[in-house]
């Protein structure tokens, strides 16, 4: 079975400061992973995708991951937070059973900036 | 192009009833996946619909079924209705090829409280 932990449930950023919000995952087979945001009140928005292509994906809004395989990890960076970044982050792994296909998300981190 | 839509967007409901909740995915998608997002559970898959065909299914009892059309569209169903079943339900939807980095979309989902 694949899995996701994602470490801290809340982290708190001045604006204009390094946002590092950390995912590990756990696959015994090469894994998919994403990243989503999810602003109050509102459905899942994905912000950038690791499908095998390049370890180091650049997502909208500034945000980029790294894939470090050694690691078993994925974790989401922006050099300088914003307000509007305040949300709450998912980091999710897919599981492809043939055709078929689900993710299975961590239990999320709010992320608050403040001034 | 139109994102997934959902609908109702929110509803209330009382112990023992049933719901169907509407999903409408991105023109071209013929996947279509439900999730449910509880405070305390997090985010969990509940399964997955491609050509009218359940093809996986989450751990929830049999009370949450679903189907899909022709057109793709889904529907969701819950019937006798508990409070623990007061959840954000999303609807996602996807391309759907054999490869699983085949990126998943999400509405912005129903708000379905039981009193």
């Amino acid at each position: 079975a694949q899995s996701v932990t994602q470490l801290g449930s809340h982290v708190s950023v001045s604006e204009g400061a390094l946002v590092l919000l950390r995912c590990n995952y756990s696959s015994s087979v090469p894994p998919y992973l994403f990243w989503y945001v999810q602003y109050p009140n509102q459905g899942l928005q994905l912000l950038l995708k690791y499908t095998s292509a390049a370890t180091l994906v650049k997502g909208i809004n500034g945000f980029e991951a790294e894939f470090k395989k050694s690691e078993t990890s994925f974790h989401l960076t922006k050099p300088s937070a914003h307000m509007s970044d305040a949300a709450e982050y998912f980091c999710a792994v897919s599981t492809n059973t043939g055709t078929a296909s689900k993710l299975t998300f961590g239990t999320g981190t709010r992320l608050q900036v403040t001034l | 192009k139109a994102g997934v839509t959902q609908t109702p967007r929110y509803l209330i409901k009382t112990r023992g009833q049933q719901v169907t909740l509407s999903c409408s995915p991105i023109s071209g998608h013929r996947s279509v996946s439900w999730y449910q997002q509880t405070p305390g559970q997090g985010l969990q898959f509940l399964f997955e619909y491609f050509s009218e065909t359940q093809r996986n299914k989450g751990n929830f009892p049999g009370r949450f079924s679903g189907r899909q059309f022709s057109n793709s569209r889904s529907e969701m169903n819950v019937s006798t209705l508990e409070l623990g079943d007061s959840a954000l339900y999303l609807c996602a939807s996807r391309r759907d090829r054999a490869d699983s980095g085949n990126t998943i979309y999400f509405g912005e989902g129903s708000w379905l409280t039981v009193v």
